[in-house]
């Protein structure tokens, strides 16, 4: 079975502190694609990372960092010094490799950045 | 700015209406995906299409249809609206299709209200 799993519904933190969303996976294949994207209030969904199954190496952007692993099925989001900018809805997304057409989109975690 | 454009970004009709959302993929993309995403509610996929033909389908209502035109753009009718079809809906272009995956790119999606 494909699946994704955010068990995080919402999450609020005050700003500059880290947050971090999770994000579970089921997968069979071997090679898959893992995304994130973040939809702020105005409702537009931005791709954030693409990230293949055979590249384990965590990756840092600015203040977004994410750490992918395998042994755990995971590939989690962190975001450093939180901002007001930052509260919005993170999807995380799987796409395995045997059926490109497919992207299968976890339930979203909300995000709340209080000043 | 994904490269994503959907027309129309607002729309508001009645019930037992028809209406039609249009989608312009990015240059060069062949795959348009539709999702469905209503209040509080995660991503709903509709259907996708690659170079001109389907390619898989999701929870897509009979009352619904799509196609994708040689241009590519993509177009999503809604027939016989029900109250409980008032949602966003998104289109999405990828490269993925035909063994290439990419990662998705969202139009700033179609706000349906059906009252």
């Amino acid at each position: 079975a494909q699946k994704v799993t955010q068990a995080q519904t919402e999450i609020s933190v005050v700003e500059k502190e880290d947050v971090t969303l999770d994000c579970v996976y089921e997968t069979r294949d071997t090679t898959y694609y893992l995304f994130w994207y973040k939809q702020p209030p105005s409702g537009e969904l931005v791709f954030l990372i693409r990230r293949n199954s055979f590249d384990e190496q965590n990756e840092i952007s600015g203040r977004y960092s994410w750490n992918f692993q395998k042994s755990t099925s995971s590939f989690n989001f962190t975001i450093t010094a939180s901002q007001v900018v930052d509260s919005a809805v993170y999807f995380c997304a799987l796409n395995p490799a045997d059926n490109f057409n497919k992207f299968y989109f976890g339930s979203g975690t909300k995000l709340n950045v209080k000043p | 700015d994904s490269g994503v454009t959907q027309t129309p970004k607002h729309l508001i009709t009645a019930t037992g209406q028809r209406v039609t959302l249009r989608c312009s993929p990015r240059s060069g993309d062949l795959s348009v995906y539709w999702y469905q995403q209503s209040l509080d509610q995660g991503l709903q996929f509709l259907i996708q299409y690659y170079n001109g033909e389907e390619r898989a389908k999701g929870n897509i209502l009979e009352r619904f249809s799509a196609q994708q035109f040689p241009d590519l753009h993509s177009e999503l009718n809604l027939s016989s609206l029900e109250l409980g079809d008032s949602a966003l809906y998104f289109c999405a272009s990828s490269q993925a299709g035909a063994g290439v995956t990419g990662e998705l790119f969202f139009g700033e999606g179609s706000r349906l209200t059906v009252l």
